[in-house]
């Protein structure tokens, strides 16, 4: 039962383009989104988050933007840089009991950006 | 200021050997996350901590996995005994406190059992 999920394994972006990331979930109940970046043989760098009671959160080149009817949430990246290369990870918390702060992740999408 | 901090790295260990990880959480946190991943089932929280306490272990796998937190900057997870599918790369993170979401990661361990 994957509650969180990133249908696209994997992106491929040329350098200055924007680079779209998409994110769908199931639970009614998560009320908070956040975006992780990921290097290889690193942890998850925390990126930019959203809560449930917005729309739209922007910081310098990404912007989250969540659609709660469709329960659907997408990272934009602009303008692409080579350096944005890296396993992107959606992830959704949910108020409430033991299930407050915890996160639950996405399988994750490649993100590409060729120079 | 220093991130979370893990120990070791790499570990490379045999069949039925205990095996322990180690982390140490930001200065200040008081919530601390443990987590696997692997290709099959990406990245799954195992257990949580708020205040050293544990509040969910729903996510450890079998009584093989333990976890504990003796003080507010220090947690261990034990494999005993360890088993060539608990190979993967186990990520501890920590949160500043229940009323925050965001986590913040360790480098990992990447465990393998042969």
């Amino acid at each position: 039962d994957q509650q969180v999920k990133q249908n696209s394994p994997s992106l491929s972006v040329q350098e200055g383009r924007i680079s779209i990331l998409n994110c769908d979930y199931t639970n009614s109940m998560f009320d908070y989104f956040l975006w992780y970046k990921k290097y290889p043989a690193e942890g998850p760098t925390f990126l930019i988050s959203i809560s449930s009671i917005k729309d739209k959160n922007e910081d310098g080149r990404f912007t989250v933007f969540l659609n709660k009817s469709a329960k659907h949430l997408s990272l934009h990246i602009v303008p692409s840089q080579p350096g944005d290369s890296a396993v992107y990870f959606c992830a959704a918390s949910g108020a409430g009991g033991t299930s407050y702060g915890k996160l639950t992740f996405g399988q994750g999408t490649i993100l590409t950006v060729h120079p | 200021d220093a991130g979370v901090i893990q120990s070791p790295r790499h570990e490379v260990t045999e069949m039925g050997q205990e095996v322990t990880l180690r982390c140490k959480p930001i200065s200040g946190h008081n919530s601390l996350f443990w987590y696997r991943q692997t290709m099959m089932r990406g990245l799954e929280l195992l257990i949580y901590f708020n205040n050293n306490v544990p509040i969910d272990d729903s996510g450890m796998p079998e009584d093989r996995f333990s976890a504990k937190m003796p003080n507010a900057s220090f947690s261990t997870l034990k494999i005993q005994p360890s088993e060539p599918r608990d190979s993967a790369v186990y990520f501890c993170a920590s949160r500043r406190g229940q009323g925050y979401n965001e986590q913040f990661f360790g480098p990992g361990t990447r465990l393998t059992v042969l």
